[in-house]
């Protein structure tokens, strides 16, 4: 079936700094790929998706590639703030479906 | 911007009643979702719907669990006999059209004592 896999938690950062978190994915087909945002006491929200192949989603100064070669959707931003602090979750949807899979998501720190 | 709306924000139930959690997703979407996230595990799949009828369930949706959309707004989910390891944070989402954007409400956190 399908599956999410990313970096574990926490990670902790000091603001500026660069943020990489790994995801990847087991899928038959070309999936559509999602990074979602959870804000303490919030609920989740889209942050960016692509949905072929060497798409790049951003939004907010993150950034993601959907690499099918490596079968990955790394997210990345270059420098990050404070109010970035929050659990960040990778997803997919199988093409032709409606089902989100989750990866266990990552918790992120920044510290002033 | 529009948004998905859960109520109650907490629930706090027996064992063994019914419970129902509540729903009003985006007004022009067509495909309503349940998920769930058991404290510290992912996030789960429960149930999606779609033309007044389940499209898609998991494993975890049993007998137990049921979803209406009983007017032209709301979107429920029933839980009718709780157990303890029911207790999760239940999200609920919409989408205009498969396979798009679900876009999440803030969850409602249900205890079951």
């Amino acid at each position: 079936g399908n599956s999410v896999t990313q970096m574990e938690g926490p990670v902790t950062l000091s603001e500026e700094a660069f943020l990489t978190i790994n995801c990847t994915y087991t899928a038959t087909g070309y999936p559509s790929l999602f990074w979602y945002v959870q804000y303490p006491g919030e609920g989740l929200q889209l942050l960016l998706k692509a949905t072929k192949a060497d798409d790049k989603g951003s939004n907010k100064g993150f950034e993601a590639t959907y690499r099918k070669e490596t079968t990955s959707f790394h997210l990345e931003k270059g420098s990050v703030q404070v109010s970035d602090s929050a659990v960040y979750f990778c997803a997919l949807i199988k093409a032709a479906g409606n089902k989100l899979t989750f990866g266990g998501g990552t918790r992120v720190l920044v510290k002033p | 911007e529009p948004e998905v709306t859960q109520t109650p924000s907490h629930q706090v139930t027996q064992m063994g009643q019914e419970v129902i959690l509540r729903c009003v997703p985006i007004s022009n979407h067509l495909y309503f979702y349940w998920y769930r996230q058991i404290l510290g595990q992912k996030v789960e799949f429960l149930v999606s719907f779609y033309n007044n009828e389940i499209s898609e369930k998991s494993e975890i949706f049993d007998d137990q669990f049921s979803v209406e959309r009983p007017d032209g707004s709301n979107f429920t989910l029933k839980i009718r006999s709780t157990k303890l390891e029911d207790s999760a944070m239940y999200f609920c989402a919409s989408s205009p059209m498969e396979n798009q954007p679900q876009h999440f409400g803030d969850g409602t956190r249900l205890s079951i004592l």
